[in-house]
């Protein structure tokens, strides 16, 4: 297995508090993602880096932020968290080079969030 | 529009039947396609990945590639209960970005 952390795993949390998750890997794996899921709407991608400092939005970025200090680690940040970021999140990581054709995803286990 | 569609199901068969898992794209650049499957509570994985138009088999299952039509499937043969799980299809990014298309996911139920 792709060594993976994300934490917490379970976080339930109040309207306009400020969360953060973490994402660690063991890999040295260059790109890493960060994904929401939710019923009817699949994995959707918030934030991706694609090296240390270097960080891009996906199609929902509003109302979070992202960095990447280290290789290893990606965090996730939800500055006010609201109801509507209530969601499963997962960390991915890619090996992401000319070798890697399809540049398989390798996932964490999710972190499950819950915004009262 | 998606990029990729997929219906969410669920699809419920029994026991030992063949399954068949589809999606539908809509850029005809994308050259790779693959079949992530699910389990509950757990991350997606990659389950197999197929180029362009064809079939590649790994033991019960098949991916199928129909670029002429834009179709994507996944086969299952004798399914069983442990192939109980949501099944994403996904291509590759295009021109070196590596930021996948998922599907939506559909959930499958095999029941003994």
């Amino acid at each position: 297995d792709a060594g993976i952390t994300q934490s917490p795993r379970h976080k339930v949390t109040e309207t306009g508090t400020p969360v953060t998750l973490r994402c660690h890997q063991t890999e040295n794996h260059r790109y890493m993602y960060w994904y929401r899921q939710d019923p009817g709407h699949g994995l959707r991608l918030i934030h991706y880096s694609y090296g240390v400092k270097d960080t891009d939005k996906g199609e929902v970025s509003d109302g979070y932020s992202v960095s990447r200090s280290k290789t290893e680690d990606f965090l996730l940040t939800l500055e006010s968290a609201t109801s509507s970021q209530t969601s499963v999140y997962f960390c991915a990581i890619s090996e992401a080079d000319l070798t890697s054709l399809t540049g398989e995803l390798f996932f964490g286990e999710g972190s499950r969030l819950t915004v009262l | 529009q998606k990029e990729v569609e997929q219906d969410p199901g669920p699809l419920s068969v029994p026991e030992g039947a063949i399954v068949s898992l589809n999606c539908t794209y809509s850029n005809s650049a994308f050259q790779y396609f693959m079949w992530y499957r699910q389990y509950s509570r757990k991350g997606p994985e990659l389950l197999m990945y197929t180029y362009s138009s064809g079939n590649k088999e790994d033991g019960r299952f098949t991916a199928q590639v129909d670029k002429s039509s834009k179709y994507i499937s996944l086969f299952i043969r004798d399914s069983q209960p442990s192939d109980s799980a949501t099944y994403l299809c996904a291509t590759p990014g295009l021109g070196g970005s590596y930021i996948p298309t998922f599907g939506r996911g559909t959930s499958l139920i095999v029941h003994p």
